[in-house]
Protein backbone atom coordinates (compact mmCIF):
# COMPACT_ATOMS: atom_id res chain seq x y z
CA UNK A 1 0.00 0.00 0.00
CA UNK A 2 1.14 3.88 -0.38
CA UNK A 3 3.52 4.85 1.98
CA UNK A 4 2.96 8.47 3.64
CA UNK A 5 5.59 9.91 5.41
CA UNK A 6 6.37 13.44 7.45
CA UNK A 7 8.95 15.46 8.37
CA UNK A 8 10.22 16.98 11.06
CA UNK A 9 9.02 14.31 13.22
CA UNK A 10 9.34 17.23 16.01
CA UNK A 11 9.10 21.32 15.69
CA UNK A 12 9.58 23.93 18.63
CA UNK A 13 8.96 27.08 17.85
CA UNK A 14 9.07 30.93 19.06
CA UNK A 15 5.52 32.95 18.88
CA UNK A 16 5.71 34.59 15.75
CA UNK A 17 8.30 31.72 13.57
CA UNK A 18 7.37 30.85 10.36
CA UNK A 19 6.83 26.82 9.76
CA UNK A 20 7.01 24.63 6.74
CA UNK A 21 5.82 20.76 7.23
CA UNK A 22 6.59 18.25 4.47
CA UNK A 23 4.70 15.24 3.38
CA UNK A 24 5.94 12.56 1.13
CA UNK A 25 4.00 9.28 -0.23
CA UNK A 26 4.95 6.64 -2.43
CA UNK A 27 1.73 6.38 -5.06
CA UNK A 28 -0.26 9.21 -6.97
CA UNK A 29 -3.21 10.05 -4.91
CA UNK A 30 -6.24 11.30 -6.19
CA UNK A 31 -7.31 12.66 -2.12
CA UNK A 32 -4.52 14.41 0.18
CA UNK A 33 -5.68 16.07 3.08
CA UNK A 34 -3.59 17.71 5.99
CA UNK A 35 -5.48 17.52 9.30
CA UNK A 36 -4.73 19.71 12.71
CA UNK A 37 -5.10 17.36 15.87
CA UNK A 38 -5.92 19.55 18.53
CA UNK A 39 -4.57 18.50 22.18
CA UNK A 40 -8.22 17.19 23.32
CA UNK A 41 -7.38 14.78 20.06
CA UNK A 42 -10.15 16.52 17.88
CA UNK A 43 -9.05 16.48 14.15
CA UNK A 44 -9.57 19.47 12.41
CA UNK A 45 -9.28 19.59 8.31
CA UNK A 46 -7.08 21.79 7.04
CA UNK A 47 -6.68 21.47 3.41
CA UNK A 48 -7.98 18.98 0.71
CA UNK A 49 -5.48 19.24 -1.89
CA UNK A 50 -4.40 16.20 -4.07
CA UNK A 51 -2.40 19.06 -6.31
CA UNK A 52 -1.92 22.84 -6.35
CA UNK A 53 -2.27 25.54 -4.05
CA UNK A 54 -4.55 26.70 -1.48
CA UNK A 55 -4.87 29.57 1.25
CA UNK A 56 -6.44 30.06 4.77
CA UNK A 57 -5.70 32.75 6.49
CA UNK A 58 -2.21 32.05 8.07
CA UNK A 59 -1.79 28.92 6.61
CA UNK A 60 -1.17 27.51 3.14
CA UNK A 61 -0.31 24.09 1.44
CA UNK A 62 0.71 22.86 -1.83
CA UNK A 63 1.12 19.24 -3.45
CA UNK A 64 3.11 18.66 -6.56
CA UNK A 65 1.37 15.60 -6.99
CA UNK A 66 3.90 14.79 -9.59
CA UNK A 67 7.22 14.76 -7.20
CA UNK A 68 4.38 13.35 -4.83
CA UNK A 69 4.84 15.61 -1.73
CA UNK A 70 2.94 18.40 -0.22
CA UNK A 71 3.80 20.99 2.19
CA UNK A 72 1.87 23.04 4.67
CA UNK A 73 3.17 26.08 5.63
CA UNK A 74 1.98 28.06 9.08
CA UNK A 75 3.11 31.87 9.19
CA UNK A 76 2.93 34.03 12.45
CA UNK A 77 2.61 31.04 14.77
CA UNK A 78 0.46 31.19 17.61
CA UNK A 79 0.30 29.34 20.72
CA UNK A 80 -3.39 27.78 19.51
CA UNK A 81 -1.39 26.55 16.58
CA UNK A 82 0.18 23.64 18.70
CA UNK A 83 -0.32 20.55 18.26
CA UNK A 84 -0.22 17.22 15.74
CA UNK A 85 0.13 17.99 11.86
CA UNK A 86 -1.25 14.81 9.83
CA UNK A 87 -0.95 14.23 6.07
CA UNK A 88 -3.33 11.85 4.64
CA UNK A 89 -3.27 10.42 1.24
CA UNK A 90 -5.91 7.85 -1.03
CA UNK A 91 -3.39 5.58 -3.81
CA UNK A 92 -4.81 6.04 -7.47
CA UNK A 93 -3.76 2.18 -7.17
CA UNK A 94 -5.44 1.21 -3.87
CA UNK A 95 -8.47 0.82 -1.88
CA UNK A 96 -9.92 3.93 -1.85
CA UNK A 97 -8.54 3.88 2.01
CA UNK A 98 -6.68 6.95 3.59
CA UNK A 99 -3.46 6.44 5.25
CA UNK A 100 -2.32 8.52 7.92
CA UNK A 101 1.52 9.43 7.85
CA UNK A 102 3.61 9.61 11.42
CA UNK A 103 2.95 13.02 11.70
CA UNK A 104 4.53 16.48 12.94
CA UNK A 105 3.96 17.42 16.41
CA UNK A 106 4.51 21.50 16.83
CA UNK A 107 5.14 22.94 20.01
CA UNK A 108 4.57 27.04 19.64
CA UNK A 109 6.68 28.88 22.77
CA UNK A 110 5.03 32.26 23.90
CA UNK B 1 -17.79 22.22 6.70
CA UNK B 2 -19.44 18.98 7.40
CA UNK B 3 -19.72 18.05 10.87
CA UNK B 4 -19.52 14.37 12.40
CA UNK B 5 -20.55 14.08 16.28
CA UNK B 6 -19.08 11.13 17.99
CA UNK B 7 -20.58 10.36 21.31
CA UNK B 8 -19.33 9.96 24.37
CA UNK B 9 -16.36 11.87 24.16
CA UNK B 10 -15.21 9.40 27.36
CA UNK B 11 -15.74 6.20 28.53
CA UNK B 12 -14.11 4.65 32.19
CA UNK B 13 -15.47 1.20 31.76
CA UNK B 14 -14.61 -2.13 33.97
CA UNK B 15 -13.09 -5.26 32.43
CA UNK B 16 -15.61 -7.52 30.60
CA UNK B 17 -17.85 -4.64 30.02
CA UNK B 18 -19.94 -3.95 26.61
CA UNK B 19 -19.03 0.19 25.09
CA UNK B 20 -20.99 0.96 22.19
CA UNK B 21 -19.59 4.41 20.38
CA UNK B 22 -21.79 6.24 17.91
CA UNK B 23 -20.66 8.16 14.94
CA UNK B 24 -23.13 10.56 12.88
CA UNK B 25 -23.15 12.83 10.44
CA UNK B 26 -25.21 15.46 11.11
CA UNK B 27 -25.81 17.49 7.91
CA UNK B 28 -24.99 15.10 4.96
CA UNK B 29 -25.30 11.63 4.20
CA UNK B 30 -22.09 9.36 4.12
CA UNK B 31 -22.13 6.19 2.15
CA UNK B 32 -18.78 5.16 3.75
CA UNK B 33 -17.92 5.69 7.40
CA UNK B 34 -14.26 4.33 8.90
CA UNK B 35 -13.30 3.19 12.44
CA UNK B 36 -10.27 4.19 13.46
CA UNK B 37 -7.69 4.00 16.70
CA UNK B 38 -4.98 5.68 18.30
CA UNK B 39 -2.55 5.01 20.79
CA UNK B 40 -0.35 7.34 22.78
CA UNK B 41 1.71 9.76 20.81
CA UNK B 42 1.18 7.40 17.55
CA UNK B 43 -0.85 7.79 14.31
CA UNK B 44 -4.55 6.84 12.98
CA UNK B 45 -4.92 3.53 12.06
CA UNK B 46 -7.47 2.14 9.97
CA UNK B 47 -9.75 -0.68 11.81
CA UNK B 48 -12.54 -1.20 9.35
CA UNK B 49 -14.40 0.46 6.57
CA UNK B 50 -18.57 0.10 7.09
CA UNK B 51 -21.15 0.64 4.31
CA UNK B 52 -25.13 1.62 5.02
CA UNK B 53 -26.56 -1.35 4.93
CA UNK B 54 -23.50 -3.97 4.30
CA UNK B 55 -21.10 -5.43 6.61
CA UNK B 56 -18.14 -4.04 7.62
CA UNK B 57 -15.01 -4.82 6.21
CA UNK B 58 -12.06 -5.22 8.84
CA UNK B 59 -8.26 -4.43 8.59
CA UNK B 60 -5.72 -7.26 8.92
CA UNK B 61 -5.65 -7.95 12.53
CA UNK B 62 -8.63 -6.51 13.78
CA UNK B 63 -11.13 -9.32 15.44
CA UNK B 64 -14.25 -8.68 13.72
CA UNK B 65 -16.04 -10.36 17.27
CA UNK B 66 -14.81 -7.88 19.40
CA UNK B 67 -15.19 -4.96 17.36
CA UNK B 68 -19.04 -4.91 16.04
CA UNK B 69 -19.84 -2.18 13.81
CA UNK B 70 -23.31 -1.48 12.59
CA UNK B 71 -24.16 1.16 10.14
CA UNK B 72 -27.89 0.83 9.62
CA UNK B 73 -28.27 4.21 7.92
CA UNK B 74 -26.67 7.07 5.89
CA UNK B 75 -26.05 9.23 8.88
CA UNK B 76 -25.35 6.65 11.73
CA UNK B 77 -22.53 3.97 12.53
CA UNK B 78 -21.71 2.21 15.51
CA UNK B 79 -18.70 0.72 17.14
CA UNK B 80 -19.19 -1.63 20.34
CA UNK B 81 -16.74 -2.86 21.79
CA UNK B 82 -17.51 -6.31 23.31
CA UNK B 83 -16.29 -7.62 26.73
CA UNK B 84 -13.70 -4.70 26.81
CA UNK B 85 -10.60 -5.41 28.51
CA UNK B 86 -7.78 -3.02 29.84
CA UNK B 87 -5.66 -4.13 26.32
CA UNK B 88 -8.80 -2.06 24.88
CA UNK B 89 -8.46 0.75 26.20
CA UNK B 90 -7.18 3.70 23.41
CA UNK B 91 -8.28 6.39 21.24
CA UNK B 92 -11.53 5.34 19.16
CA UNK B 93 -12.26 7.85 15.95
CA UNK B 94 -14.60 7.89 13.70
CA UNK B 95 -14.99 9.23 10.19
CA UNK B 96 -17.52 9.86 7.23
CA UNK B 97 -16.51 10.58 3.54
CA UNK B 98 -19.06 13.54 1.68
CA UNK B 99 -18.81 12.58 -2.25
CA UNK B 100 -18.75 16.17 -3.44
CA UNK B 101 -21.63 16.49 -6.04
CA UNK B 102 -21.02 17.35 -9.69
CA UNK B 103 -17.03 16.61 -9.73
CA UNK B 104 -16.27 14.49 -12.86
CA UNK B 105 -13.93 12.48 -10.63
CA UNK B 106 -15.65 11.85 -7.11
CA UNK B 107 -13.29 13.65 -4.92
CA UNK B 108 -13.65 12.10 -1.54
CA UNK B 109 -13.30 14.33 1.67
CA UNK B 110 -13.09 12.83 4.79
CA UNK B 111 -14.30 14.31 8.06
CA UNK B 112 -13.57 13.39 12.10
CA UNK B 113 -15.63 12.95 14.74
CA UNK B 114 -14.02 14.56 18.07
CA UNK B 115 -13.07 11.11 19.34
CA UNK B 116 -14.02 8.64 22.70
CA UNK B 117 -11.45 8.13 24.95
CA UNK B 118 -11.74 4.83 26.31
CA UNK B 119 -10.40 3.48 29.66
CA UNK B 120 -10.92 -0.22 30.59
CA UNK B 121 -10.23 -0.81 34.26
Amino acid sequence: GIQVEQSPPDLILQEGANSTLRCNFSDSVNNLQWFHQNPWGQLINLFYIPSGTKQNGRLSATTVATERYSLLYISSSQTTDSGVYFCAAISNFGNEKLTFGTGTRLTIIP
Amino acid sequence: GAVVSQHPSRVICKSGTSVKIECRSLDFQATTMFWYRQFPKQSLMLMATSNEGSKATYEQGVEKDKFLINHASLTLSTLTVTSAHPEDSSFYICSARVRLAGAKIAKNIQYFGAGTRLSVL
